[in-house]
């Protein structure tokens, strides 16, 4: 079984500060991670993912993730936040050793609101 | 031009009444999911098809029966309603199964009254 959390529903930064969403996750085989991004009545897009090999991946609009086995985390973070950066958050981890259908069985967390003040 | 979508936005409907959800993508993608989130943002999975074969079925009751009329589209139905399937149910796709979910619709906001 696995699981995810994460810590604190809500963060509130700065614009240009920077952004720091926490994420630890719970998973018997080696995982497969990934944070998604949902803008206000939108669905949910990948920000990026984390499968085998760099353990530092950057996705899109200057978001990098960085997998900590011994932490079991894989906290989400930019340099510098950017008022479209507001949204909420969502970090998810999927079986590895599931075969073909490891993807679609995503578990998410609770997601993550980040405010951005001006 | 909406990659993945879903009609209607919301559905407002009594205890007991069938309905449909359509689900539409112009990506050319393979795979198409049904998840549903509940109050709590808590997101799960439903059914994945993959060219129209159902890949993903996770325990659902048999009220709700998806249907893929091709690869394009991933409709779902649901009989008879309870207050407890009021949640919002998004549709997603990728390319093939080596990858997650990589498109998801606006969601639907299914209300049961």
């Amino acid at each position: 079984a696995q699981s995810v959390t994460q810590l604190g529903s809500h963060v509130s930064v700065s614009e240009g500060a920077l952004v720091l969403l926490r994420c630890n996750y719970s998973s018997s085989v080696p995982p497969y991670l990934f944070w998604y991004v949902q803008y206000p009545n939108q669905g949910l897009q990948l920000l990026l993912k984390y499968t085998t090999g760099a353990t530092l991946v950057k996705g899109i609009n200057g978001f990098e993730a960085e997998f900590k086995k011994s932490e079991t985390s894989f906290h989400l973070t930019k340099p510098s936040a950017h008022m479209s950066d507001a949204a909420e958050y969502f970090c998810a981890v999927s079986d590895s050793g599931a075969g073909g259908t490891s993807y679609g069985k995503l578990t998410f967390g609770q997601g993550t609101i980040l405010t951005v003040h001006p | 031009d909406t990659a993945v979508s879903q009609t209607p936005k919301y559905l407002v409907t009594q205890m007991g009444n069938d309905k449909s959800i359509k689900c539409e993508q112009n990506l050319g993608h393979d795979t198409m999911y049904w998840y549903k989130q509940d109050s709590k943002k808590f997101l799960k999975i439903m059914f994945s098809y993959n060219n129209k074969e159902l890949i993903i079925n996770e325990t659902v009751p048999n009220r709700f029966s998806p249907k893929s009329p091709d690869k394009a589209h991933l409709n779902l139905h649901i009989n008879s309603l309870e207050l407890g399937d009021s949640a919002v149910y998004f549709c997603a796709s990728s390319q093939g199964t080596a990858g997650p979910p990589q498109h998801f619709g606006d969601g639907t906001r299914l209300s049961i009254l």
